[in-house]
């Protein structure tokens, strides 16, 4: 089965931008959906966003103004930027396969999770 | 915005049937699935397309949906399907994913 792990600073500081990587093994970013959740402490989860392995993508209309996503696919990654981050912003931030919205398949569920990665917002 | 309603919590004893539901204006048209989230873990994928298990989860979970409401069932419940447990769709405009607020069950 598909593996994702994600990867980058566990703080950040009010108003600089979050960036994540998700590294794929086992499997290939060369095809499906790859979404990022968000999960602050104690709370829900919250769909951020997906990248299509073309490089389409869409946005959470809540969070749309501050994020933005891509795909490489010779590293077998996907990344997310969020710009003026606040104390709002402070989750684990999961990467995950699917999240197709206009999908009856298995594209449109998410399968496959990474472990997830705490991204503090702290000065 | 879109919305997904769960109880807060559900308890229950050993070896009850445990029922967590979902209400959502758009689900007589959208899929739901469900997913466990054990205490500093990922979530897990338990019930998709409203009532099909993936392999490797457990015969005690099912799912089924009516109207509004979509129903995670645990038959049966045990002590090790204590979790947080998350409902997912999409509004019916296909703007965005939503997930429920969560539902804590407790079995003991």
């Amino acid at each position: 089965q598909v593996q994702l792990q994600e990867s980058g600073p566990g703080l950040v500081k009010p108003a600089e931008t979050l960036s994540l990587t998700c590294t794929v093994s086992g499997g290939s970013v060369n095809s499906d959906y790859w979404s990022w959740i968000r999960q602050p402490p104690g709370k829900g989860l919250e769909w951020i966003g997906y990248v299509y392995y073309s490089g389409n993508t869409k946005y959470n209309p809540s969070l749309k103004s501050r994020v933005t996503m891509s795909i490489d696919t010779s590293k077998e990654q996907f990344s997310l930027k969020v710009n003026s981050v606040t104390a709002a912003d402070t989750a684990v931030y999961y990467c995950a396969r699917g999240g197709c919205l206009r999908c009856y398949d298995s594209s449109a569920y998410f399968d496959s999770w990474g472990q997830g990665i705490l991204v503090t917002v702290s000065s | 915005s879109y919305e997904l309603t769960q109880p807060p919590s559900v308890s229950v004893s050993p070896g009850q049937t445990a029922r967590i539901t979902c209400s959502g204006d758009a689900l007589p048209k959208k899929y739901t699935y469900w997913y466990q989230q054990k205490s500093g873990q990922a979530p897990v994928l338990v019930i998709y397309e409203d009532t099909k298990r993936p392999s490797g989860i457990p015969e005690r979970f099912s799912g089924s949906s009516s109207g509004t409401m979509a129903t995670l069932t645990i038959s049966g419940a045990q002590v090790e399907d204590e979790a947080d447990y998350f409902c997912h769709s999409t509004d019916s405009s296909d703007t965005h994913a939503v997930f429920g607020g969560g539902t804590q069950l407790t079995v003991l």
